[in-house]
């Protein structure tokens, strides 16, 4: 099974700042099937990047993927204030598919 | 783009088995991946299993004895049934699509379910 480590655990961070989170993966992650989802309180996760680097339908382009086999980064430019919730990465290149332990980006 | 709906038991004592059912009105069932994703109150999300197109089952393992998934693609629904419950299965339990066929990450997740396991 491989385990996603995401750093840092909490990210401080004000509006207009860049956002740099990182999910570290125990082995090589195939064909970098590597996913990142933004959660929000209450709410069921949102599907940001998928395939490490493709942006789903409707993500604004200040959301970009990055990374291959062990070393995965998502980076947000000019935070707004809806981005701030929890993000979580998750592979699918080998099953069972797992997720990181999440991220909170919260208001500086 | 479609909405997944959920329905299920959402209070169950130990040792029951929990029933969950999930799926859309409209909108491509059987090319796609489908997954049952949970969420312990508090915590992380934890995979739970998949059916694919053929249609093809897969488990996490952590779970494999205690999980079966059905699918009726004529009805357009898929279930999660997971036995022998103890609190440590108290979550919000999400379905979800894959954003395209045969990829796995999802795009399209159901409302969610608290199942809370007490006695």
């Amino acid at each position: 099974e491989i385990v996603l480590t995401q750093s840092p655990g909490t990210l401080s961070l004000s509006p207009g700042d860049r956002a740099t989170f990182s999910c570290t993966a125990s082995q090589s992650v195939d064909n970098s099937y590597l996913a990142w989802y933004q959660q929000k309180p209450g709410q069921a996760p949102r599907l940001l990047i998928y395939d490490a680097s493709l942006r789903a339908t409707g993500i604004p382009d200040r959301f970009s993927g990055s990374g291959s086999g062990t070393d995965f980064t998502l980076t947000i430019n000019r935070l707004e204030p809806e981005d701030f919730a929890v993000y979580h990465c998750q592979q699918y290149g080998s099953s069972p598919y797992t997720f990181g332990q999440g991220t909170k980006l919260e208001i500086k | 783009q479609v909405q997944p709906q959920q329905w299920g038991a959402g209070l169950l004592r130990p040792s029951e088995t929990l029933s969950l059912t999930c799926g859309i009105s409209s909108g491509s069932f059987s090319a796609y991946y489908w997954s049952w994703i949970r969420q312990p109150p508090g915590k992380g999300l934890e995979w739970i299993g998949e059916i694919n197109h053929g249609p093809m089952y897969n488990y996490n393992p952590a779970l494999k004895s205690r999980v079966t998934i059905l699918v009726d693609t004529s009805k357009k629904q898929f279930s999660l049934k997971l036995s022998s419950v103890t609190a440590a299965d108290t979550a919000v339990y999400y379905c979800a699509r894959g954003v395209r066929p045969k990829v796995v990450a999802a795009r399209d997740w159901g409302q969610g379910t608290l199942v809370t396991v007490s006695s």
